[in-house]
């Protein structure tokens, strides 16, 4: 069975500052990994997908990158805005199914 | 817009009274699925249907039911709710193909007494 882990479970840092997230996997036998923000008491919003053949995927100050053979995958986020707050969650896909990380909540402080 | 719409929002009922969660997707979406949201436990994967008529477990399927007849739709099912199943439940569609994101709806909060 696939496990998902993200460390920290919670970090807060300065304003400006940049973020680096990361997420493991124990099965690199993946389809593709997404990362996702959730804000309290909404939904997931997707940020980034990188396949399985892909190294890394970038998205304005986002940038994910992916080492499939190691199980590890790395979200950063340049320059953080206290608009960054919230969980960030990351999720592995094999065949039809999802295995989801227990995310990260990011605190930036203005 | 493309959305992924679930209704309700909020539900409190009690123990044993059955209810459905509708789940409705507006992007022609052949992949669709139901998650719960636990704290400590994070999003598990209760039911998903890679189509009209064919719908699969996840990991954690007890005391839950779907159906897939139409590809816009999606419902979830407690036949008979019990309070370990109050929890946060996210409906997610996606295209087929391992290079399509999923999106999520806004969530249904459940509180079973």
């Amino acid at each position: 069975k696939q496990e998902v882990t993200q460390i920290p479970a919670a970090l807060s840092v300065p304003e400006g500052e940049n973020l680096v997230l990361n997420c493991s996997f124990t099965d690199s036998a993946i389809y593709n990994l997404q990362w996702f923000r959730q804000d309290p008491g909404k939904g997931l919003t997707s940020l980034l997908l990188i396949q399985s053949s892909q190294r890394e995927q970038t998205s304005g100050r986002l940038n994910a990158s992916l080492d499939k053979s190691s199980g590890r995958s790395t979200l950063y986020i340049a320059a953080s805005q206290p608009g960054d707050s919230a969980t960030y969650l990351c999720a592995v896909r094999r065949n039809n199914r999802l295995a989801f990380g227990k995310g990260n909540q990011v605190v930036v402080i203005p | 817009e493309a959305q992924v719409t679930q209704n309700p929002r909020y539900l409190i009922t009690v123990t044993g009274k059955k209810l459905t969660v509708t789940c409705s997707q507006n992007m022609n979406h052949e992949y669709m699925s139901w998650y719960r949201q636990d704290p400590g436990l994070g999003l598990r994967q209760i039911y998903y249907s890679m189509n009209v008529e064919v719908t699969d477990k996840g990991d954690v399927p007890e005391g839950y039911k779907v159906s897939r007849k139409e590809k816009r739709n999606f419902p979830l099912i407690l036949e008979s709710p019990s309070p370990n199943q109050t929890s946060l439940y996210f409906c997610a569609s996606s295209s087929q193909g391992t290079n399509q994101p999923q999106h999520f709806g806004d969530g249904t909060r459940l509180s079973i007494l």
